[in-house]
């Protein structure tokens, strides 16, 4: 059964306090995986895909990068406008079109 | 990216009764797709829509208490049936393809 988990549950970053956040997956074949920003109250705003171990997406001050067991966003010298919580998704070769299996999330608080 | 919105964005309902959730896209999608969002916790796969024919369920959900309409390529109805408070989720609608999914912007539904 394919799986997607996320660490840390919760980051409390001072503004300009770089890190990282993980998602470690099991999937039989990865179609793709997908980074989201949920804001409360919202839903989920697309961020970035990555296909294939090596791949490495930027928007920002955001850059995912992807393994074939884990995948991380380094978060770089953040804002508070980067609080959010950040959630990521895989799409397997076998499953259904559409069937994304999310991790929980990790909630991300940067304070001035 | 294709623009999604929800109606309601909230509802308090009591128990026994039903809702319905409608979602509207503003261009033509093949499949629409309907999420739960529980607290805390990661997004679930309810169903997917395509026009013209039965949604398909994943498991753990059935068409009685969660029956879908799918009346053309823009529109979509998600009905929350005999509620009870295990049912108070955030739902969500999302369109998407092979690179991605969008989302809604969530329908919060407490059942006291």
């Amino acid at each position: 059964e394919d799986q997607v988990t996320q660490s840390p549950e919760a980051l409390r970053l001072q503004e300009g306090e770089s890190s990282s956040l993980n998602c470690s997956y099991t999937v039989s074949g990865l179609r793709g995986l997908f980074w989201y920003r949920q804001d409360p109250g919202k839903g989920p705003e697309f961020l970035f895909t990555l296909y294939s171990a090596g791949e490495e997406k930027e928007k920002e001050r955001l850059k995912a990068t992807l393994t074939k067991k884990e995948s991380f966003l380094h978060i770089t010298a953040p804002k508070p406008e980067d609080s959010a919580t950040y959630l990521c998704a895989v799409r397997s070769t076998t499953d259904s079109w559409g069937k994304f299996q999310f991790g929980a999330g990790t909630q991300v608080v940067v304070t001035p | 990216s294709a623009v999604i919105s929800q109606k309601p964005s909230r509802d308090i309902c009591q128990r026994g009764t039903s809702l319905t959730i409608q979602c509207q896209v503003d261009s033509q999608v093949t499949m629409m797709f309907w999420y739960r969002q529980q607290p805390g916790q990661s997004l679930t796969l309810i169903a997917t829509a395509n026009q013209g024919s039965e949604a398909t369920y994943e498991s753990g959900f059935v068409i009685d208490k969660f029956p879908i309409s799918r009346p053309n390529l823009t529109f979509s109805t998600l009905t929350v049936s005999n509620m009870s408070p295990e049912d108070s989720s955030i739902y969500l609608c999302s369109v998407g393809g092979q690179e991605t999914q969008y989302f809604g912007p969530g329908t919060r539904l407490l059942v006291l």
